[in-house]
């Protein structure tokens, strides 16, 4: 069955380092999400993508933050420098549409904890 | 703020018995909602999705939606101790593209 997948699942940096974490969507998939989840919290939005360029971002994603898709597969984000209030659970997820009076779902990746020290 | 609330529980039933979850949204606007489980240190896994006001059955899981209440359930049959996880309900916001998430549920089904 196909599904998310990303890396690293573990990423430890210093604070004011800039990371890069690493999605492979669905391969039929069109729509690319990030999440995060703080240790405790609830899981929250970040940006959806779709067709190469942003749809929908939350307040979280400021300008410290970006996505990209540099090739058919790749989905990235990447925070430029991160602060310790980083260090949280991020999620891919990817959805065939996001149609929402369509049957299709997001689903989500294993996740990669990062960790800011 | 659109929010979607959840008990945060600990909700505790024995093996074989009826586990009973429960969301109120506040968004008029949502159509979709979804329960996703979460084990802990894992990813979101999709159970089910409900659209229209009623109920959804999958397996051991019922999904129950009432748009005038603004409320969303999901009941598991026989629970297992498998089942122990957090329960996390979701509902799309207006734009479609972002799903929002309430705290979840914790449920320990004891054997």
């Amino acid at each position: 069955e196909p599904e998310v997948t990303q890396t690293p699942s573990h990423q430890v940096t210093q604070m004011g380092q800039e990371v890069i974490l690493r999605c492979v969507p669905i391969s039929n998939h069109l729509y690319f999400y990030w999440y995060r989840q703080i240790l405790g919290q609830k899981v929250e939005f970040l940006v959806s993508f779709y067709n190469n360029e942003i749809s929908e971002k939350s307040e979280i994603f400021d300008d410290q933050f970006s996505v990209e898709r540099p090739d058919g597969s790749n989905f990235t984000l990447k925070i430029r420098s991160t602060k310790l209030e980083d260090s949280a659970m991020y999620f891919c997820a990817s959805e065939t549409s996001a149609d929402e009076s369509s049957t299709d779902t997001q689903y989500f990746g294993p996740g990669t904890r990062l960790t800011v020290l | 703020q659109k929010e979607v609330e959840q008990n945060s529980g600990p909700l505790s039933v024995p093996e074989g018995a009826i586990a009973s979850l429960n969301c109120t949204y506040s968004d008029r606007g949502s159509q979709s909602f979804f329960w996703y489980r979460q084990y802990s240190g894992k990813s979101p896994e999709l159970i089910m999705s409900i659209y229209s006001n009623g109920d959804k059955e999958d397996g051991r899981f019922t999904a129950q939606l009432n748009k005038a209440s603004q409320y969303v359930s999901l009941l598991i049959r026989d629970s297992q101790p498998s089942d122990s996880a957090t329960y996390l309900c979701a509902a799309y916001s207006n734009s479609g593209y972002a799903l929002n998430f309430g705290k979840g549920t914790s449920l320990l089904v004891t054997p």
